[in-house]
C-alpha cells in the first residue's frame, strides 16, 4: 500500500516551460486535491476533485490546470511556468465522506528560474 | 469564506516542558472539523489531532490535547512533556462539514523548536 505518491520530488524549470506534477493514490479515494506551500503562507488550495471527471478550483488556481480521468491519478499541469510558482506542492486524498481523514503525499519542491 | 489564524510564527520550549500553540478561526458554519497537522523537516504532513465542532469534549492524543472554545472560535494545541522529535511546523486547519469531504483551510503555521 503506497498511499499517495508524488513525482518528481524536486524540479527546476525555466520561465515559460511547461510540466506536469504527478499524483497517484492506491487507496480508492474519491477526493483528491493539490495545495501549494509558501513560507509564511501555510498551505493554499489550488484545485480539487471529488471523483473521476469532476474538478473544481480552489483559492489559487491561476496558472494551473488539472484533470481527473481515473480515480487513482490527479496530475497538476503548469502551462507556462513563472517564478511566482516556485513553491512546494502537496497532493492529498481522502474518501468522500465527512469523517474521512486526508493522506498527504511527500511533496514536490519546484523552482522556476 | 473561512479563515484560520495562527498568531505565533515561532515558538520554543525546553525539553520535557509544556507548550501551547494558538489558533483562531472565523466561520459562519455551525458544523465543522478542526485539525492540527505537524510538518517535520522531512516535509511530510502528519495529522496530530482532530476535533468535531459538535463535540464539547476536548480531543486528546497521548501528549497532545486541544482546548476547543467554540463560542470564542479558538482551538489551541497543548503539547505536554515536549520531546526533541516534536520540533516541526504546526498547522491548524478547518474543514466545513458537508455531505461529503470538503477542502481543508490552513493557517500560516507555527514553527516550534524543542530545546535540549
Amino acid at each position: 500500500n503506497a498511499g499517495v505518491t508524488q513525482t518528481p520530488k524536486f524540479q527546476v524549470l525555466k520561465t515559460g516551460q511547461s510540466m506536469t506534477l504527478q499524483c497517484a493514490q492506491d487507496m480508492n479515494h474519491e477526493y483528491m486535491s493539490w495545495y501549494r506551500q509558501d513560507p509564511g503562507m501555510g498551505l493554499r488550495l489550488i484545485h480539487y476533485s471529488v471523483g473521476a471527471g469532476i474538478t473544481d478550483q480552489g483559492e489559487v488556481p491561476n496558472g494551473y490546470n488539472v484533470s481527473r480521468s481515473t480515480t487513482e491519478d490527479f496530475p497538476l499541469r503548469l502551462l507556462s511556468a513563472a517564478p511566482s510558482q516556485t513553491s512546494v506542492y502537496f497532493c492529498a486524498s481522502s474518501y468522500d465522506r465527512v469523517d474521512s481523514g486526508y493522506t498527504f503525499g511527500s511533496g514536490t519542491r519546484l523552482t522556476v528560474v | 469564506a473561512q479563515t484560520v489564524t495562527q498568531s505565533q510564527p515561532e515558538m520554543s520550549v525546553q525539553e520535557a516542558e509544556t507548550v501551547t500553540l494558538s489558533c483562531t478561526y472565523d466561520t459562519s458554519e455551525s458544523n465543522y472539523y478542526l485539525f492540527w497537522y505537524k510538518q517535520p523537516p522531512s516535509r511530510q504532513m502528519i495529522l496530530v489531532i482532530r476535533q468535531e465542532a459538535y463535540k464539547q469534549q476536548n480531543a486528546t492524543e497521548n501528549r497532545f490535547s486541544v482546548n476547543f472554545q467554540k463560542a470564542a472560535k479558538s482551538f489551541s494545541l497543548k503539547i505536554s512533556d515536549s520531546q526533541l522529535g516534536d520540533t516541526a511546523m504546526y498547522f491548524c486547519a478547518f474543514m466545513k462539514a458537508g455531505s461529503g469531504n470538503t477542502p481543508l483551510v490552513f493557517g500560516k503555521g507555527t514553527r516550534l523548536s524543542v530545546i535540549a
